[in-house]
Protein backbone atom coordinates (compact mmCIF):
# COMPACT_ATOMS: atom_id res chain seq x y z
CA UNK A 1 0.00 0.00 0.00
CA UNK A 2 0.93 3.64 -0.12
CA UNK A 3 3.04 4.26 2.75
CA UNK A 4 3.28 8.29 2.07
CA UNK A 5 -0.09 9.71 0.80
CA UNK A 6 -0.63 13.09 -0.49
CA UNK A 7 -4.42 13.20 -0.09
CA UNK A 8 -4.95 16.64 -2.53
CA UNK A 9 -3.76 16.31 -5.75
CA UNK A 10 -3.69 20.02 -6.49
CA UNK A 11 -4.55 23.32 -4.05
CA UNK A 12 -4.87 26.91 -5.76
CA UNK A 13 -3.76 29.74 -3.65
CA UNK A 14 -3.97 33.17 -4.37
CA UNK A 15 -0.74 36.11 -4.53
CA UNK A 16 0.64 36.57 -0.68
CA UNK A 17 -1.98 33.79 0.57
CA UNK A 18 -0.40 30.93 2.83
CA UNK A 19 -0.13 27.28 1.20
CA UNK A 20 -0.74 24.66 3.12
CA UNK A 21 0.06 20.71 1.92
CA UNK A 22 -0.67 17.90 3.72
CA UNK A 23 1.02 14.28 3.86
CA UNK A 24 0.28 11.34 5.94
CA UNK A 25 2.38 8.31 6.35
CA UNK A 26 1.80 4.61 7.99
CA UNK A 27 5.16 3.36 8.60
CA UNK A 28 6.00 3.83 12.28
CA UNK A 29 9.94 3.64 11.80
CA UNK A 30 9.88 6.72 9.52
CA UNK A 31 12.13 9.04 11.56
CA UNK A 32 13.20 11.53 8.74
CA UNK A 33 10.83 13.49 6.69
CA UNK A 34 11.24 15.86 3.32
CA UNK A 35 9.92 18.19 0.81
CA UNK A 36 10.91 18.66 -2.64
CA UNK A 37 10.01 21.03 -5.67
CA UNK A 38 9.44 20.00 -9.15
CA UNK A 39 9.22 22.35 -12.28
CA UNK A 40 7.79 20.87 -15.08
CA UNK A 41 10.72 18.66 -16.89
CA UNK A 42 13.02 19.20 -13.91
CA UNK A 43 14.37 17.41 -11.03
CA UNK A 44 12.88 17.30 -8.07
CA UNK A 45 14.98 19.54 -5.48
CA UNK A 46 14.74 19.39 -2.03
CA UNK A 47 13.07 22.05 0.27
CA UNK A 48 13.31 21.34 3.86
CA UNK A 49 13.58 18.18 6.07
CA UNK A 50 13.20 17.51 9.57
CA UNK A 51 13.81 15.07 11.90
CA UNK A 52 11.32 13.40 14.45
CA UNK A 53 12.80 15.06 17.43
CA UNK A 54 11.28 18.22 16.48
CA UNK A 55 7.62 19.55 15.78
CA UNK A 56 8.11 22.34 13.97
CA UNK A 57 11.21 23.83 11.41
CA UNK A 58 11.29 27.27 9.79
CA UNK A 59 13.25 28.26 6.97
CA UNK A 60 12.43 31.74 5.67
CA UNK A 61 8.71 31.42 4.09
CA UNK A 62 8.77 27.81 4.58
CA UNK A 63 7.97 25.59 7.96
CA UNK A 64 7.18 22.26 8.37
CA UNK A 65 5.07 20.96 11.05
CA UNK A 66 5.52 17.38 11.93
CA UNK A 67 2.52 15.62 14.01
CA UNK A 68 4.29 12.30 14.94
CA UNK A 69 1.32 10.58 17.07
CA UNK A 70 -1.10 11.70 14.02
CA UNK A 71 1.72 10.38 11.64
CA UNK A 72 1.11 13.36 9.39
CA UNK A 73 3.26 16.33 8.40
CA UNK A 74 2.60 19.78 6.62
CA UNK A 75 4.26 22.37 4.61
CA UNK A 76 3.18 25.84 5.28
CA UNK A 77 4.39 28.25 2.44
CA UNK A 78 3.76 31.78 3.50
CA UNK A 79 3.73 34.82 1.38
CA UNK A 80 3.02 32.39 -1.52
CA UNK A 81 4.54 33.72 -5.14
CA UNK A 82 3.33 32.62 -8.66
CA UNK A 83 7.10 31.23 -8.82
CA UNK A 84 5.97 28.85 -5.81
CA UNK A 85 3.91 26.83 -8.87
CA UNK A 86 4.82 23.67 -9.10
CA UNK A 87 4.48 20.02 -7.63
CA UNK A 88 5.15 19.02 -4.04
CA UNK A 89 6.44 16.43 -2.93
CA UNK A 90 6.73 14.96 0.86
CA UNK A 91 9.00 12.19 1.25
CA UNK A 92 9.88 9.95 4.52
CA UNK A 93 12.78 7.62 5.43
CA UNK A 94 14.31 5.32 8.00
CA UNK A 95 17.25 5.65 9.80
CA UNK A 96 19.69 2.76 9.02
CA UNK A 97 17.20 2.26 5.43
CA UNK A 98 20.24 4.34 3.73
CA UNK A 99 18.90 7.54 2.90
CA UNK A 100 15.47 5.25 1.03
CA UNK A 101 13.43 7.82 0.91
CA UNK A 102 9.14 6.75 0.09
CA UNK A 103 7.24 9.50 -1.65
CA UNK A 104 3.68 10.65 -1.56
CA UNK A 105 1.73 10.92 -4.75
CA UNK A 106 2.53 14.85 -5.09
CA UNK A 107 0.07 17.91 -4.95
CA UNK A 108 -0.02 20.61 -8.08
CA UNK A 109 0.41 24.12 -6.30
CA UNK A 110 -1.28 27.06 -8.37
CA UNK A 111 -0.53 30.37 -7.20
CA UNK A 112 -2.31 32.86 -8.47
CA UNK A 113 -1.45 36.29 -8.64
CA UNK B 1 26.49 21.46 -6.05
CA UNK B 2 25.85 17.22 -6.31
CA UNK B 3 25.88 16.53 -9.59
CA UNK B 4 24.05 13.75 -11.28
CA UNK B 5 23.52 12.94 -14.93
CA UNK B 6 21.39 11.07 -17.04
CA UNK B 7 21.58 9.30 -20.49
CA UNK B 8 20.11 9.19 -22.57
CA UNK B 9 17.15 11.84 -21.96
CA UNK B 10 14.92 10.88 -24.26
CA UNK B 11 14.35 7.33 -25.57
CA UNK B 12 11.73 5.62 -27.56
CA UNK B 13 11.66 2.01 -27.59
CA UNK B 14 10.26 -0.99 -29.28
CA UNK B 15 8.04 -3.37 -27.38
CA UNK B 16 10.67 -6.62 -26.21
CA UNK B 17 13.48 -4.55 -26.86
CA UNK B 18 16.02 -4.14 -24.29
CA UNK B 19 16.67 -0.92 -23.03
CA UNK B 20 19.49 0.94 -20.47
CA UNK B 21 19.46 3.83 -18.78
CA UNK B 22 22.60 5.30 -17.28
CA UNK B 23 23.45 7.70 -14.30
CA UNK B 24 26.47 9.07 -13.00
CA UNK B 25 27.49 11.32 -10.04
CA UNK B 26 30.36 13.00 -9.62
CA UNK B 27 30.49 13.59 -5.59
CA UNK B 28 31.35 10.32 -4.08
CA UNK B 29 28.20 9.72 -3.04
CA UNK B 30 27.79 5.45 -1.78
CA UNK B 31 23.67 5.55 -2.16
CA UNK B 32 22.49 5.75 -5.73
CA UNK B 33 18.78 5.32 -6.37
CA UNK B 34 16.55 4.82 -9.61
CA UNK B 35 12.87 6.06 -9.35
CA UNK B 36 10.18 6.41 -11.82
CA UNK B 37 7.77 9.44 -11.75
CA UNK B 38 4.08 8.73 -13.04
CA UNK B 39 0.69 10.57 -12.64
CA UNK B 40 -0.83 9.73 -9.53
CA UNK B 41 2.02 8.07 -8.26
CA UNK B 42 4.20 10.17 -7.39
CA UNK B 43 8.17 8.55 -6.96
CA UNK B 44 8.43 5.06 -6.57
CA UNK B 45 11.35 3.54 -6.11
CA UNK B 46 12.61 1.01 -8.53
CA UNK B 47 16.33 -0.21 -7.41
CA UNK B 48 19.11 1.36 -5.32
CA UNK B 49 22.46 0.37 -4.42
CA UNK B 50 24.69 0.78 -1.44
CA UNK B 51 27.97 0.87 -3.41
CA UNK B 52 29.98 -0.54 -5.89
CA UNK B 53 28.99 -4.21 -6.95
CA UNK B 54 25.59 -4.00 -4.64
CA UNK B 55 22.13 -3.75 -5.92
CA UNK B 56 19.26 -4.00 -4.08
CA UNK B 57 15.05 -4.54 -4.77
CA UNK B 58 12.99 -1.08 -4.14
CA UNK B 59 9.29 -0.97 -3.87
CA UNK B 60 8.52 -1.90 -7.77
CA UNK B 61 11.17 -3.85 -8.85
CA UNK B 62 9.78 -6.25 -11.57
CA UNK B 63 11.18 -5.93 -15.23
CA UNK B 64 13.66 -4.10 -14.30
CA UNK B 65 17.30 -4.88 -13.22
CA UNK B 66 19.90 -2.70 -11.87
CA UNK B 67 23.57 -2.57 -12.46
CA UNK B 68 26.32 -0.55 -10.12
CA UNK B 69 30.07 -1.45 -11.80
CA UNK B 70 31.62 1.85 -10.07
CA UNK B 71 30.85 4.42 -7.43
CA UNK B 72 30.14 7.10 -10.03
CA UNK B 73 27.92 4.99 -12.71
CA UNK B 74 24.44 3.20 -11.92
CA UNK B 75 22.74 1.63 -14.54
CA UNK B 76 18.66 0.62 -14.97
CA UNK B 77 17.96 -1.94 -17.74
CA UNK B 78 14.80 -3.31 -19.05
CA UNK B 79 15.35 -6.43 -20.71
CA UNK B 80 12.26 -6.95 -21.89
CA UNK B 81 10.31 -3.58 -22.33
CA UNK B 82 6.74 -3.26 -22.35
CA UNK B 83 4.53 0.01 -23.11
CA UNK B 84 3.36 -0.17 -19.27
CA UNK B 85 7.02 0.96 -18.80
CA UNK B 86 7.12 4.44 -20.41
CA UNK B 87 7.63 6.75 -17.68
CA UNK B 88 10.09 9.22 -16.68
CA UNK B 89 13.16 7.86 -15.24
CA UNK B 90 15.19 9.73 -12.50
CA UNK B 91 18.28 8.76 -10.76
CA UNK B 92 19.50 10.03 -7.43
CA UNK B 93 22.45 9.80 -5.34
CA UNK B 94 22.22 10.38 -1.64
CA UNK B 95 25.44 11.72 0.61
CA UNK B 96 24.89 12.29 3.83
CA UNK B 97 22.68 9.73 6.09
CA UNK B 98 19.21 10.38 7.61
CA UNK B 99 18.69 13.94 6.62
CA UNK B 100 16.08 13.66 3.33
CA UNK B 101 18.55 14.54 0.95
CA UNK B 102 18.76 13.30 -2.53
CA UNK B 103 20.45 14.76 -5.71
CA UNK B 104 17.94 13.87 -8.83
CA UNK B 105 19.37 14.14 -12.05
CA UNK B 106 17.56 15.38 -15.21
CA UNK B 107 15.73 12.50 -15.61
CA UNK B 108 15.00 10.07 -18.91
CA UNK B 109 12.21 9.90 -20.46
CA UNK B 110 11.26 6.61 -22.01
CA UNK B 111 8.47 5.75 -24.41
CA UNK B 112 7.84 2.09 -25.10
CA UNK B 113 5.61 1.50 -28.36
Amino acid sequence: GQQVKQSSPSLTVQEGGISILNCDYENDMFDYFAWYKKYPDNSPTLLISVRSNVDKREDGRLTVFLNKSGKHFSLHITASQPEDTAVYLCAAGATGGNNKLTFGQGTVLSVIP
Amino acid sequence: EAAVTQSPRNKVAVTGGKVTLSCNQTNNHNNMYWYRQDTGHGLRLIHYSYGAGSTEKGDIPDGYKASRPSQENFSLILELATPSQTSVYFCASGGQRNTGQLYFGEGSKLTVL
